[in-house]
């Protein structure tokens, strides 16, 4: 069973746009940790942010936004104002903390902006 | 160099042939994970060192594919007699502490390969 869920495979976006990426993830423990990675065209993972289970406090790193919902068992992303340098291809995932060394990734969401 | 680096960058092989791939972890990293990224998906883990041990390998997909770490620093992932569906980019990840569940990966740029 997919343990990271994320719908939305393709998005395209005008520039400066808002756009919000979904995930929706597998709940097994209490303690689990939740990241969102981008992969650009170079493929290097680049990472983004990293949450626990126990902080459901949304973050805001410039245009980067972070929904965390438990309720939901959502980990949505927000860029606001998008830029071109914003397409990519981006990841949620999923780490258990009895099994941590094992890393759930989302198929990904590949992100356009257009100029 | 400042960040994980894996070579070859690109590696084409026939069926059959045996291919080692190459990861350079950040220097004095301890933990280092082998993931496997299909066209279109995303990352599958396959192994993780501490050190030099392997600690889990319940990813490989076969008794093909064959990891090292021996002095625990560069890991060579190897996979014998090759088959199409290895076509993959693999990717390089590791990390400064033991305990892996929380703290941040660092990948490499991966290496594309392609069975003929």
């Amino acid at each position: 069973a997919q343990k990271v869920t994320q719908a939305q495979t393709e998005i395209s976006v005008v520039e400066k746009e808002d756009v919000t990426l979904d995930c929706v993830y597998e709940t097994r423990d209490t303690t689990y940790y939740l990241f969102w990675y981008k992969q650009p065209p170079s493929g290097e993972l680049v990472f983004l942010i990293r949450r626990n289970s126990f902080d459901e406090q949304n973050e805001i790193s410039g245009r980067y936004s972070w929904n965390f919902q438990k309720s939901t068992s959502s980990f949505n992303f927000t860029i606001t104002a998008s830029q071109v340098v914003d397409s990519a291809v981006y990841f949620c995932a999923l780490r258990y903390s009895n099994t941590g060394n094992q890393f759930y990734f989302g198929t990904g969401t590949s992100l356009t902006v257009i100029p | 160099g400042a960040g994980v680096s894996q070579s070859p960058r690109y590696k084409v092989a026939k069926r059959g042939q045996d291919v080692a791939l190459r990861c350079d972890p950040i220097s004095g990293h301890v933990s280092l994970f082998w993931y496997q990224q299909a066209l279109g998906q995303g990352p599958e883990f396959l192994t993780y060192f501490q050190n030099e041990a392997q600690l889990d390998k319940s990813g490989l997909p076969s008794d093909r594919f064959f990891a090292e770490r021996p002095e625990g620093s560069v890991s060579t992932l190897k996979i014998q007699r090759t088959q199409q569906e290895d076509s993959a980019v693999y990717l390089c990840a590791s990390s400064a502490y033991t305990w892996v569940a929380y703290n941040e990966q660092f990948f490499g740029p991966g290496t594309r390969l392609t069975v003929l």
